[in-house]
């Protein structure tokens, strides 16, 4: 079965450092997403991507956060200047077209320190 | 605003049936679907309603109720790997994001 994945599964950064996080989305899916969850908290949405360009955001993907999609196959979430608030678990997705299920890569736990 | 409700938590017993809640309120309705998630591991689709009424899927059946504002994700002869936190989320019209639900913790029992 096809799988999103996200690479490294954990990381450890300190305050101040610029992190990237990688994600393969699913290669036939057009629409991606990245997502967070803080320790014990909900799922919330960062940012959704298609035709490579955001075409959503939330108020939590502020200037320090940005996507980009460098290749054919990668899906990348950059946080500039990383604050200990970030520390979360971080998941990327995709669908196959606006509005369909999402796909979940198994996530990467970031912990700023 | 933007609200979704679901109970923190449940318990129910091996093999026995379970009905877990969401009452949502958004701006404009385009679909409500319920994930499962693991402790420390990735939500998992689970099941997709967009029309009022029944999708059954196995084990596991959705209903909405668009009108109320409502939906419920039944859990038929539970197993102990059920155990997991189920959350309800909804899209709105011309959105591409879901807002999710906090979650409902299901604990089963033997």
């Amino acid at each position: 079965e096809p799988e999103v994945t996200q690479t490294p599964s954990h990381q450890v950064t300190q305050m101040g450092q610029e992190v990237i996080l990688r994600c393969v989305p699913i290669s036939n899916h057009l629409y991606f997403y990245w997502y967070r969850q803080i320790l014990g908290q909900k799922v919330e949405f960062l940012v959704s991507f298609y035709n490579n360009e955001i075409s959503e955001k939330s108020e939590i993907f502020d200037d320090q956060f940005s996507v980009e999609r460098p290749d054919g196959s990668n899906f990348t979430l950059k946080i500039r200047s990383t604050k200990l608030e970030d520390s979360a678990m971080y998941f990327c997705a995709s669908s196959g077209g606006f509005g369909q299920s999402e796909t979940f890569g198994s996530g990467t736990r970031l912990t700023v320190v | 605003g933007q609200n979704i409700d679901q109970p923190t938590e449940m318990t129910a017993t091996e093999g026995a049936i379970v009905q877990i809640n969401c009452t949502y309120q958004t701006s404009g309705f385009n679909g409500l679907f319920w994930y499962q998630q693991h402790a420390g591991e990735a939500p998992t689709f689970l099941s997709y309603n967009v029309l009022d009424g029944l999708e059954e899927k196995g084990r596991f059946s959705s209903f909405l109720s668009r009108s109320k504002g409502y939906s419920y994700l039944l859990l038929k002869e539970l197993q102990m790997k059920d155990s997991a936190s189920y959350l309800c989320a909804v899209r709105e019209r011309g959105n591409y994001q879901l807002i999710w639900g906090a979650g409902t913790k299901l604990i089963i029992k033997p």
